[in-house]
């Protein structure tokens, strides 16, 4: 049973470039959501994609978009990107049971260097 | 804005001891996740305990929640050297798991 996965791994890029990140969620899960964590700092959310719409969403500029796929996996789009965008990007999975999501499980995630 | 806070920040003990760490937390919540994460590596889910729940154990992991405080505690015994990473605790905010992490507690582990 394959657990969460990402890709790439690592990615470079320079300011004003666009990157997309890319995830693929447990098996039977059917919720992605992704965090951004800056060095020595805890996660923090993103957004959450369920049933192929955002239906959370942090506190982050329009610059960072997402989509869900049919089959729940899911992309993170960040436009013009700034140095500030440098970070470890987390895509955690989870299962909606009664309204509420339980465990989330994260992948690996993709280092992104802003040059 | 980040929700929970671990205490202390940093930990350095020798293997075979016990590691207690601490979490705060500001709103209501359903549930309450701990997380390992080694050097900058994705986050290891360790437990989740909801909020109609006091204790819970796995393995050598001893969590407690008391949501009159708005607090938790994680307790690892007898500690090994592979113990030694970054821990987190996460609260979903009473929300659809939205989870909102503290700065973690560093814990180093010394053969």
């Amino acid at each position: 049973d394959a657990g969460v996965t990402q890709s790439p791994t690592h990615l470079i890029k320079t300011r004003g470039q666009q990157v997309t990140l890319r995830c693929s969620p447990k098996s039977g899960h059917d919720t992605v959501s992704w965090y951004q964590q800056a060095l020595g700092q805890g996660p923090q959310f993103i957004f959450q994609y369920y049933e192929e719409e955002e239906r959370q969403r942090g506190n982050f500029p329009d610059r960072f978009s997402g989509h869900q796929f049919p089959n729940y996996s899911s992309e993170l789009n960040v436009n013009a990107l700034l140095l500030g965008d440098s970070a470890l990007y987390l895509c955690a999975s989870s299962l909606v049971d009664r309204g509420l999501t339980d465990t989330q499980y994260f992948g690996p995630g993709t280092r992104l260097t802003v040059l | 804005s980040q929700q929970g806070e671990e205490d202390p920040q940093a930990l350095s003990i020798q293997e075979g001891e016990n590691a207690t760490m601490n979490c705060s937390y500001k709103t209501s919540i359903n549930n309450l996740q701990w997380y390992r994460q080694n050097s900058g590596r994705g986050l290891v889910h360790l437990i989740l305990i909801r909020s109609n729940e006091r204790e819970k154990h796995s393995g050598r992991l001893r969590v407690t929640l008391d949501t009159s405080k708005k607090s938790s505690s994680l307790l690892i015994t007898a500690s090994r050297a592979a113990d030694t990473a970054s821990y987190f605790c996460a609260t979903d905010g009473g929300g659809y798991n939205k989870l909102i992490f503290g700065a973690g507690t560093r814990l180093a582990v010394h053969p």
